[in-house]
């Protein structure tokens, strides 16, 4: 079936870096532009950033610009997330979606920076 | 503060209509798509209305949106206490380039 897989959360101090990777299968993952989007526990949804699917468009959330870099594999239907000079307000779940506008969602991967 | 604005809460009686609504300005609900997220306790979101009232595979007709210049409502119709859940709304900002979200509507069905 259609799904999408995050992982490599985990805990990180301030400053620090992380890779977070995301496992695309049951369609044409070239077919797709893929997005980031977190939430921040107790919080609302918020963008971080899309790539197209060729990966030649990418387009990030102010919050994070400079910071993170999204890219792609498309011969490992795969979506990735780096992200580095990690700040405590960064602390979310992080979800990998289909399309912009996310039709479909993984259920997504903990980030925790803190101390 | 969310760029889309929707009131935190909203609540219902089992089998009442409960509209959510989400306001926002030109450069995003009055010139693009609006989208609608439900989230269950506990889990990820799921797409419940895209390009302002269309229903995905599997999202049943209790569910319908619509859009008016600048702002965009969720009806929710028969609610069920299984609709208890956190809605968001969405849409892309022109000016902003940027996918905007409500901050959520917290829905009790009493």
């Amino acid at each position: 079936q259609v799904q999408v897989v995050e992982s490599g959360g985990g805990l990180v101090k301030p400053g620090g870096s992380l890779r977070l990777s995301c496992a695309a299968s049951g369609f044409t993952f070239s077919d797709y532009y893929m997005s980031w989007i977190r939430q921040a526990p107790g919080k609302g949804l918020e963008w971080v950033a899309y790539i197209s699917s060729s990966g030649s468009i990418i387009q990030y959330a102010d919050a994070v610009k400079g910071r993170f870099t999204v890219s792609r594999d498309n011969a490992k239907n795969s979506l990735y997330l780096q992200m580095s000079s990690l700040r405590a307000e960064d602390t979310a779940i992080y979800y990998c979606t289909r399309e912009i506008f996310g039709d479909v969602w993984g259920k997504g991967t903990t980030v925790n920076v803190s101390p | 503060q969310s760029v889309l604005t929707q009131p935190p809460s909203a609540s219902g009686t089992p089998g009442q209509r409960v509209t959510i609504s989400c306001s926002g300005s030109s450069s995003n609900i009055g010139s693009n798509y609006v989208y609608w997220y439900q989230q269950l306790p506990g889990t990820a979101p799921k797409l419940l209305i895209y390009k302002n009232n269309l229903r995905p595979s599997g999202v049943p007709d209790r569910f319908s949106g619509s859009k008016s210049d600048t702002s965009a409502s969720l009806a929710i119709s028969g609610l069920r206490s299984e609709d208890e859940a956190d809605y968001y709304c969405a849409a892309w900002d022109d000016g902003l380039s940027a996918w905007v979200f409500g901050g959520g509507t917290k829905l009790t069905a009493l």
